[in-house]
């Protein structure tokens, strides 16, 4: 059973569109990270949140932690080719471990 | 300058081989993991090692064997692979143990067992 549940599993948009990936669960977690897969490598971290209710802006990219810690969000604004990728979400809960979602494959047509 | 490496990219083998996957981290980092992505993209995890000692060892056949000979390297040895073992293998390594910590992954292996 995952604790971590993704939406959508698959997104294609065209270029300039705005998306929106969500990243919820039952569980509390002391903090939230969001990275990106590209095809044929290793994940890379996006951003962190640690605070209920935080709101992290990273250039089109704005990510926001839920205020009872259980969920997250990841929206991208005027979205480019460039932001094609495995979206993935991962919770620690101090437990020395990171719980990821399945991820959300975004795929933006020029 | 790699952050974390692993070799081999490509493994091709055929049905109860053994093989070892290598893994190097030139961060400075004190805990190292193995994950196993399957063909739907999860990600789960195998191991984890925090200054070559044995923090995390999920529910994985003792085909399955970490070793850590120092903090920088972690390998993973499988006995007798499976079909069901064909999947990406990604080795990560972060700062310390906390569950938040930022992992830093490595580019993959994947395995195909024929």
């Amino acid at each position: 059973t995952q604790l971590l549940e993704q939406s959508p599993q698959f997104l294609s948009i065209q270029e300039g569109e705005n998306l929106t990936v969500y990243c919820n669960s039952s569980s509390v977690f002391s903090s939230l990270q969001w990275y990106r897969q590209e095809p044929g490598e290793g994940p890379v971290l996006l951003v962190t949140v640690v605070t209920g209710g935080e709101v992290k802006k990273l250039k089109r990219l704005t990510f926001q932690f839920g205020d009872a810690r259980k969920d997250s969000s990841l929206h991208i604004t005027a979205a480019q080719p460039g932001d094609t990728g495995l979206y993935l979400c991962a919770g620690g809960r101090g437990d020395y471990k990171l719980s990821f979602g399945a991820g959300t494959t975004v795929t933006v047509r020029a | 300058d790699t952050a974390v490496s692993q070799t081999p990219k490509y493994l091709v083998t055929q049905m109860g081989n053994d093989k070892s996957i290598k893994c190097e981290q030139n961060l400075g980092h004190d805990t190292m993991y193995w994950y196993k992505q399957d063909s739907k993209k999860f990600l789960k995890i195998m191991f984890s090692y925090n200054n070559k000692e044995l923090i995390i060892n999920e529910t994985v056949p003792n085909r399955f064997s970490p070793k850590s000979p120092d903090k920088a390297h972690l390998n993973l040895h499988i006995n007798s692979l499976e079909l069901g073992d064909s999947a990406v293998y990604f080795c990560a390594s972060s700062q310390s143990a906390g569950g938040g910590e930022t992992q830093y992954f490595g580019p993959g292996t994947r395995l195909l067992v024929l």
